[in-house]
């Protein structure tokens, strides 16, 4: 089974709320990245936190992370139709070298 | 900015045939990365590379093979093509530590009839 698993696998809100994805994964980890893929096309970087942060910010997007309880979220803050997208997890294990994708959360803004 | 290029982004392939994916980076990058994506079951590696001529299975190996001749490149291979290797391909790289961010090209979708 994935080591990353996002919920929700789907989400819908209308422009200017905040949208709330979750990433729990089951083994410890070096860091947690998320990222955003548009229809169709390669997945772009968001932001990576480390396992000794507890929150990121960068721009309209804020990520913790709770080792404690494995999971982590990702808020988009006032949201708007560009955002839609589908968004990714990775986790880096601490012993493996790679990082592997969880199933990802769509996420659509409606105008 | 990185840039990751994919050779093709759409190609239409008949079963048994051979097929090359070509990936190219232009940031120096250690890492390179080949995943597949399919509905349901998000992004499975395939194979990655840490170095030229250095390769490693990742999650589903089976029906393909890479090779990394020069660091900027990283090809994919389906020796012989089956209509169950249809689907979105991606490259990514990665700098320093396979584990750090990667960057991804905008993808192949291949379809094996």
């Amino acid at each position: 089974s994935q080591q990353g698993e996002e919920d929700p696998q789907a989400l819908s809100i209308q422009e200017g709320e905040n949208a709330t994805m979750n990433c729990s994964y089951k083994t410890s980890i070096n860091n947690l990245q998320w990222y955003r893929q548009n229809s169709g096309r390669g997945l772009v970087h968001l932001i990576l936190i480390r396992s000794n942060e507890r929150e990121k910010h960068s721009g309209r997007l804020r990520v913790t992370l709770d080792t404690s309880k494995k999971s982590s979220s990702l808020l988009i803050t006032a949201s708007r139709a560009a955002d839609t997208a589908s968004y990714f997890c990775a986790t880096a294990q601490t012993n493996a070298g790679k990082s592997t994708f969880g199933d990802g959360t769509t996420l659509t803004v409606k105008p | 900015d990185v840039k990751v290029t994919q050779s093709s982004r759409y190609l239409v392939k008949r079963t048994g045939e051979k097929v090359f994916l070509e990936c190219v980076q232009d940031m120096d990058h250690e890492n390179m990365f080949w995943y597949r994506q399919d509905p349901g079951l998000g992004l499975r590696l395939i194979y990655f590379s840490y170095d030229v001529k250095m390769k490693e299975k990742g999650d589903i190996p089976e029906g393909y093979s890479v090779s990394r001749e020069k660091k900027e490149r990283f090809s994919l291979i389906l020796e012989s093509a089956s209509t169950n290797q249809t689907s979105m391909y991606l490259c990514a790289s990665s700098l320093g530590q396979v584990k750090d961010t990667q960057y991804f090209g905008p993808g192949t979708r291949l379809t094996v009839l």
